[in-house]
């Protein structure tokens, strides 16, 4: 049963308009998310990361939105750029208990696309 | 400021075979995670070790078994290896095991014939 979902497997959007990307999740014991970006061949760059007592994070172009009560987090991206084509992922953390400490799950990424 | 390293970049094993791959963390961080991401998948944790310890595992087998050493470097063996094995393997480290903000190595491509 998959804790984090990213539903979207893909999004193509026009170089300078805004991308969205979603990311849903069902463990409210979750209190912390990021943001990865990875190319082919590369390991997962971070992003962005917000703590679950905000509900906003911006940096540069990225912002993330988390909406509690819904279970959802969002990353948009403003204004999208051609180097910006890349998988990303969504990922929690849950509060540190038992033998799983140090987990951070994983969706399974959405490829964006950003056209010239 | 050295980032996470990984080596080698790819691996080709048989199955059954016993398998060692290497990570060296970013500057100044002390805990280092191991993740398995297959194909089109999210990466999986396999565990963490903070300070040569095992700090917390995931949901794979015994097989796999991890090291950290006093220069906070790491490796992931992976024992009797089987075809489902096959797979892009992150290290990632953090400042500490408390800090949640982990960052990513290259991968190492494993491929089991």
């Amino acid at each position: 049963d998959q804790q984090v979902k990213q539903n979207s497997p893909s999004l193509s959007v026009q170089e300078g308009r805004i991308s969205i990307l979603n990311c849903d999740y069902t463990n409210s014991m979750f209190d912390y998310f990021l943001w990865y970006k990875k190319y082919p061949a590369e390991g997962p760059t971070f992003l962005i990361s917000i703590s679950s007592i905000k509900d906003k994070n911006e940096d540069g172009r990225f912002t993330v939105f988390l909406n509690k009560s819904a279970k959802h987090l969002s990353l948009h991206i403003v204004p999208s750029q051609p180097g910006d084509s890349a998988v990303y992922f969504c990922a929690a953390s849950p509060l540190n208990y038992g033998g799983s400490q140090g987990n951070l799950i994983f969706g399974k990424g959405t490829k964006l696309s950003v056209k010239p | 400021e050295t980032g996470v390293t990984q080596s080698p970049t790819h691996l080709i094993k048989t199955r059954g075979q016993q398998v060692t791959l290497r990570c060296s963390s970013q500057s100044g961080h002390n805990t280092v995670s191991w993740y398995q991401q297959a194909l089109g998948q999210g990466p999986q944790f396999i565990f963490q070790y903070y300070r040569e310890e095992e700090n917390g595992r995931g949901n794979f087998p015994p097989r796999f078994s991890g090291l950290q050493f006093p220069n906070y470097s790491s490796e992931l063996n992976v024992n009797a290896l089987e075809l489902d094995d096959s797979a892009l393997y992150l290290c990632a480290s953090s400042l500490a095991a408390g800090i949640k903000t982990q960052y990513f190595g290259p991968g190492t491509r494993l491929l089991v014939l």
